[in-house]
């Protein structure tokens, strides 16, 4: 049960700029998560943001969820090598988890 | 910091073989989850459970049963493996988001990578 979208599906950009990603879904939700997932491996967690707040901040990653819109952005500052990986968008949305198909980032040195 | 963990990483088996793969977290989390991964295809639930002895279908259940025995432990089974069942498997885990009445942030372990001859 995948709804929504994330976009790009891929992202080449070099080390030290920035990297946006985004995440569109179809219904309401009440919270809404970001993950990263390195090749082969298992998923991290980065930020959880619920439906009544518009930002938050973690490090170098900030994350905005407009509710109106129905879509939410992950802004990826100042990138690393480390941060190329994939990342997956889910939405929490009546005791469902629906995952996007992700975004994978490539840094390139 | 909790930790998931998946008893294989890497695994051959053949068509029509019984397969178990173990998943224990350490963190007294009531809700348990099983997915698969597939290229171009992310992250679907096979079956997830919020307590001990409870079990509900997610998206794929055909073919594989679980087990949830005690409440760290959370076993997926294919009775009789099968090609197509060939894939990445991620065990996760979660407390229940009192505050939000949700899922909260998901635990995953490494994840098993199964191959079926």
């Amino acid at each position: 049960s995948q709804q929504g979208e994330e976009d790009p599906q891929a992202l080449s950009i070099q080390e030290g700029e920035n990297a946006t990603m985004n995440c569109s879904y179809k219904t309401s939700i009440n919270n809404l998560q970001w993950y990263r997932q390195n090749s082969g491996r298992g998923l991290v967690h980065l930020i959880l943001i619920r439906s009544n707040e518009r930002e938050k901040h973690s490090g170098r990653l900030r994350v905005t969820l407009d509710t109106s819109k129905k879509s939410s952005s992950l802004l990826i500052t100042a990138s690393r090598a480390a941060d190329t990986a994939s990342y997956f968008c889910v939405r929490d949305s009546n005791y469902q988890l629906i995952w996007g198909a992700g975004t994978k980032l490539i840094i390139k040195p | 910091d909790v930790k998931v963990t998946q008893s294989s990483r890497y695994l051959v088996k053949r068509t029509g073989e019984k397969v178990f793969l173990e998943c224990v977290q350490d963190m007294d989390h009531e809700n348990m989850f099983w997915y698969r991964q597939d290229p171009g295809l992310g992250l679907r639930l096979i079956y997830f459970s919020y307590d001990v002895k409870m079990k509900e279908k997610g998206d794929i259940p055909e073919g594989y049963s679980v087990s949830r025995e005690k409440k760290e432990r959370f076993s997926l089974i294919l009775e009789s493996a099968s090609t197509n069942q060939t894939s990445m498997y991620l065990c996760a885990s979660s407390l229940y988001d009192r505050l939000s009445a949700n899922t909260g942030e998901l635990f995953f372990g490494e994840g098993s990578r199964l191959t079926v001859l």
